[in-house]
C-alpha cells in the first residue's frame, strides 16, 4: 500500500532554534498533504493543508509565520517550527493521499515528536 | 462543520472480552469514516473503513458498520487480546475531500 515516510522521528532542540520535519510520499505523488498536531492523550488536531506549488491554507489559530510549510515537490512537504519554545513540544504527523486512486484515503506518517528544552 | 463524538475512555477489559467504541458523527452530505489505531509512541494506523452507507468494514477482527439513520460508526470485537490495548480514533473525510476530523480518541487496556 502507500506509504507516507516522516522524518525525524524524535527531535529535541533548545528553546530558541528551529526544526524542520520533513514528510515524503514515498510511491505516490501527492498535491495535498496535511499537518496534525497531537498533545499527550489528545486526539489529533489539523494544522495546516499543504498545496503543492502554493501557499499552505493554515487553520484558525494556527501561526504561520511560526509554523512554516513549503510543499516543493509533489512528494515532499516540510513543517518548520520557528524559534521554537517548549509550548510548541507535541507529536506532529502528516498525511497525503494518492488523488489519483482515492481521495477518501489518507496516509499517514508515522509522527514527529518534538521536545523543546 | 463536521464533528465525530466517540465514547469517553478510558476502557478496561479482560483478554477474550467483547469490545464496543461508540463513535456518531456530525457531517454534511456523505463522508467516508474510518477507525485509526495508535500505539504508544506511533503514528496512525488505518484499522478500517466504510465509504458509503450501510457498509460494513473490517479488519483483524475488528468490525464497524456505517449507520446513516443513526450517524454512527460504532467499532466492535468479538474477543479482545492483550494486543489490541492502544488508542482508537474513530474519523471522517467530508465531501471536502482530504480533511480529516477526528474524535477524541478512547483509550484501550486489555487485562491478561
Amino acid at each position: 500500500g502507500a506509504v507516507v515516510s516522516q522524518h525525524p522521528s524524535w527531535v529535541i532542540c533548545k528553546s530558541g532554534t528551529s526544526v524542520k520535519i520533513e514528510c515524503r510520499s514515498l510511491d505516490f505523488q501527492a498535491t495535498t498533504m496535511f499537518w496534525y498536531r497531537q498533545f499527550p492523550k489528545q486526539s489529533l488536531m489539523l494544522m495546516a493543508t499543504s498545496n503543492e506549488g502554493s501557499k499552505a491554507t493554515y487553520e484558525q489559530g494556527v501561526e504561520k509565520d511560526k509554523f512554516l510549510i513549503n510543499h516543493a515537490s509533489l512528494t515532499l512537504s516540510t513543517l518548520t517550527v520557528t524559534s521554537a519554545h517548549p509550548e510548541d513540544s507535541s507529536f506532529y504527523i502528516c498525511s497525503a493521499y494518492p488523488e489519483r486512486v482515492a481521495k477518501n484515503i489518507q496516509y499517514f506518517g508515522a509522527g514527529t515528536r518534538l521536545s523543546v528544552l | 462543520g463536521n464533528s465525530v463524538t466517540q465514547m469517553e475512555g478510558p476502557v478496561t477489559l479482560s483478554e477474550e472480552a467483547f469490545l464496543t467504541i461508540n463513535c456518531t458523527y456530525t457531517a454534511t452530505g456523505y463522508p467516508s469514516l474510518f477507525w485509526y489505531v495508535q500505539y504508544p509512541g506511533e503514528g496512525l494506523q488505518l484499522l478500517l473503513k466504510a465509504t458509503k452507507a450501510d457498509d460494513k468494514g473490517s479488519n483483524k477482527g475488528f468490525e464497524a458498520t456505517y449507520r446513516k439513520e443513526t450517524t454512527s460508526f460504532h467499532l466492535e470485537k468479538g474477543s479482545v487480546q492483550v494486543s489490541d490495548s492502544a488508542v482508537y480514533f474513530c474519523a471522517l473525510i467530508g465531501t471536502n475531500a482530504g480533511k480529516s476530523t477526528f474524535g477524541d480518541g478512547t483509550t484501550l487496556t486489555v487485562k491478561p
